[in-house]
């Protein structure tokens, strides 16, 4: 199977900091997405980024395919925030990475 | 629009037992995915239903199985349980087979 690099794996910021998540992934795919883990389990979703770049809010994405790796941008960081952020890859399947833990205090 | 939903939302089962866990997808949706997540990993694929048949499976043993609904809903049944099935069942559905995929609240499973 494909192979999913996250980095780092844990991340402490204070409120109004900014933060780059990395995704680096072993083999082409054509899905990616990026999703935020909350307390209760559910995986809401962040981006649906194969490629490119996208912009919602404070977050950005960006996908470079061809050199197999995927950035997640937060930006003025908030408490709720906190969490843990996965990067899935795939086909019709998806590979994910172990995380990147978030936590933003006040 | 209602998005995906599982159910049950929490179940305690004994070693040996059997259990079958429920995913309705999202509406517009054909395509109904089930994962296993540990205490601090990321999810696993455990297989993946279209048009009512196992189309792909992950590396998951026999005791795993699964059936589609012509509703497209779904449902994972594990057999003979162990202490090391206890984790967050998560379903996806997507609305064309490998595309953007949205997840339910996930069944926490715990075998004592």
């Amino acid at each position: 199977g494909i192979q999913v690099e996250q980095s780092p794996p844990d991340l402490i910021l204070q409120e109004g900091a900014n933060s780059t998540l990395r995704c680096n992934f072993s083999d082409s795919v054509n899905n990616l997405q990026w999703f935020h883990q909350n307390p209760w389990g559910q995986l809401i979703n962040l981006f649906y980024i194969p490629s490119g770049t996208k912009q919602n809010g404070r977050l950005s994405a960006t996908t470079v395919a061809t050199e197999r790796y995927s950035l997640l941008y937060i930006s003025s960081s908030q408490t709720t925030d906190s969490g843990v952020y996965f990067c899935a890859v795939g086909g019709n399947q998806f590979y994910f990475g172990t995380g990147t833990s978030l936590t933003v205090i006040p | 629009d209602a998005g995906v939903t599982q159910s049950p939302t929490h179940l305690i089962k004994t070693r040996g037992q059997q259990v079958t866990l429920r995913c309705s997808p999202k509406s517009g949706h054909d395509t109904v995915s089930w994962y296993q997540q540990a205490l601090g990993q990321g999810p696993q694929f455990i297989f993946q239903y279209y048009e009512e048949e196992e189309r792909q499976r992950g590396n998951f043993p026999d005791r795993f199985s699964g059936h589609q609904f012509p509703n497209y809903s779904s449902e994972l049944n594990v057999n003979a349980l162990l202490l090391g099935d206890s984790a967050l069942y998560l379903c996806a559905s997507s609305p064309v087979l490998g595309t953007e995929a949205f997840f339910g609240q996930g069944t926490r499973l715990t075998v004592v």
